[in-house]
């Protein structure tokens, strides 16, 4: 089973909203990620978790804040967003981190509009 | 520094035929994974194929090989008698931090 899923699909928000994405997977894997995905574009790493602890920030501003309260979940909380962060936000997970033959198996994604 | 390049621009195939999506990439690291990865317009980003830098098969799954040529630094993915779900947008990437090109746009028509 290479399944990782993500809630909601879909999310609307205003900039002054505070919302939460979640990203969960039960294939033992202990590195999980997230990106941010804009229309035609590839991904962009956001954060990564490496045995439940960040391993990887790739200067995210502040108003993104990720949380991976064991090894089967991660969620992001999303605070004061703008217009611009507006994308296709994807969750992925491997075996380890940073392993030259490691897969990374993606969530099909949630799908944000700020408004 | 790791890089992917994905120059085609969009790509169509007739239903049945084969397609092959070019690949090059760079890297100074010695053990490297090579990835493809197909997404539909729903966004779900698929894994397809692996091919390590050490292996030397190249790799195949189903429909999908891939043309792995070292000292060239190309690694292309074939994808033998297109099928009309094939339409999607398709992602070389590397590991060890996943590298991802810009991708290439497939259509098949029926």
């Amino acid at each position: 089973d290479t399944e990782v899923t993500q809630t909601p699909k879909h999310l609307v928000m205003g900039m002054t909203n505070k919302k939460s994405l979640k990203c969960e997977q039960h294939m033992g894997h202990r590195a999980m990620y997230w990106y941010k995905q804009k229309a035609k574009k590839p991904p962009e790493l956001m954060f990564v978790y490496s045995y439940e602890k960040l391993s990887i920030n790739e200067s995210v501003p502040s108003r993104f804040s990720p949380e991976c309260p064991n090894s089967s979940l991660l969620n992001l909380h999303l605070h004061a967003l703008q217009p611009e962060d507006s994308a296709l936000y994807l969750c992925a997970s491997s075996l380890q981190l940073a392993g030259a033959r490691d897969t990374q198996y993606f969530g099909p994604g949630t799908r944000l509009t700020v408004l | 520094a790791q890089k992917i390049t994905q120059t085609q621009p969009g790509m169509f195939v007739q239903e049945k035929e084969a397609v092959t999506l070019d690949c090059t990439y760079d890297t100074s690291d010695q053990s490297y994974g090579l990835f493809w990865y197909k997404q539909p317009s729903s966004g779900e980003m698929i894994f397809l194929i692996y091919q390590g830098s050490y292996d030397e098969q190249n790799a195949t799954e189903g429909r999908y090989s891939l043309n792995f040529q070292k000292a060239r630094k190309s690694a292309n993915l074939v994808i033998s008698a297109s099928q009309l779900g094939d339409s999607a947008m398709y992602f070389c990437a590397m590991s060890v931090k996943l590298t991802f090109g810009k991708g290439i746009t497939l259509s098949v028509r029926p």
